[in-house]
């Protein structure tokens, strides 16, 4: 069974830093595209990031880009998602996602992490 | 890059159908036939329902499906049951910066 479970979560200052980990199992997890999504509360999904399999390429959304950084250890299964200079804005659950089988989608989804961001 | 857009919210009484409209432009949904759509039950993680504009994943109830025209793609849910109540958000591969974007969420409600 394929499982992914998020890690990392918590609260922490306005121009702090966390950095979020995502376990999974069940898959050959070197041969996919993995994603980060979150959702503030209340609100909608918004797409945040994504590597390729052998970390060589990244992509970013615009709220986040030069601020995180994604990445992976294939060796321990676990993608990353390393936040720095947050912001209140960026307080929502995170997602990791895999790429679905043939691409372009997310599938499936683990249960998510929670990042606070207050004073 | 902004979210695709979609109804806040529609209704439906159990047995008909209903249709979710995600609009979004010649850069993305207009350009790609990557087209995804995710349940979301309240408190609960995100679902697959439709990938690829039309395309169920195994375990997905036939009476999801989903279609695009132009820069505007469709989910319908066929034969409503309550255990459809939920929120939807649609997304699409885009050719900008970022790759992926989602859209705004429908909430759906069986009335």
């Amino acid at each position: 069974e394929v499982q992914l479970v998020e890690s990392g979560g918590g609260l922490v200052q306005p121009g702090g830093s966390l950095r979020l980990s995502c376990a999974a199992s069940g898959f050959t997890f070197s041969n996919y595209v993995m994603h980060w999504v979150r959702q503030a509360p209340g609100k909608g999904l918004e797409y945040v990031s994504s590597i390729l399999p052998n970390g060589d390429i990244t992509n970013y959304g615009n709220s986040v880009k030069g601020r995180f950084t994604i990445s992976r250890d294939n060796s321990k299964n676990t993608l990353y998602l390393q936040m720095d200079s947050l912001r209140v804005e960026d307080m929502a659950v995170y997602y990791c996602a895999r790429d679905k089988t043939g691409g372009f989608s997310f599938d499936p989804w683990g249960q998510g992490t929670l990042v606070t961001v207050s004073s | 890059q902004s979210a695709l857009t979609q109804p806040a919210s529609v209704s439906g009484s159990p047995g008909q159908s209903i249709t979710i409209s995600c609009t979004g432009t010649s850069s993305d949904v207009g350009n790609y036939n990557y087209v995804s759509w995710y349940q979301q039950h309240p408190g609960k993680t995100p679902k697959l329902i439709i990938y690829d504009v039309s395309n169920r994943p195994s375990g997905i109830s036939n009476r999801f499906s989903g279609s695009k025209s132009g820069s505007t793609a469709s989910l319908t849910i066929s034969g409503l049951q309550a255990e459809d109540e939920a929120d939807y958000y649609c997304n699409s591969y885009t050719s900008s910066s970022t790759p992926y974007v989602f859209g705004t969420g429908t909430k759906v409600t069986v009335l």
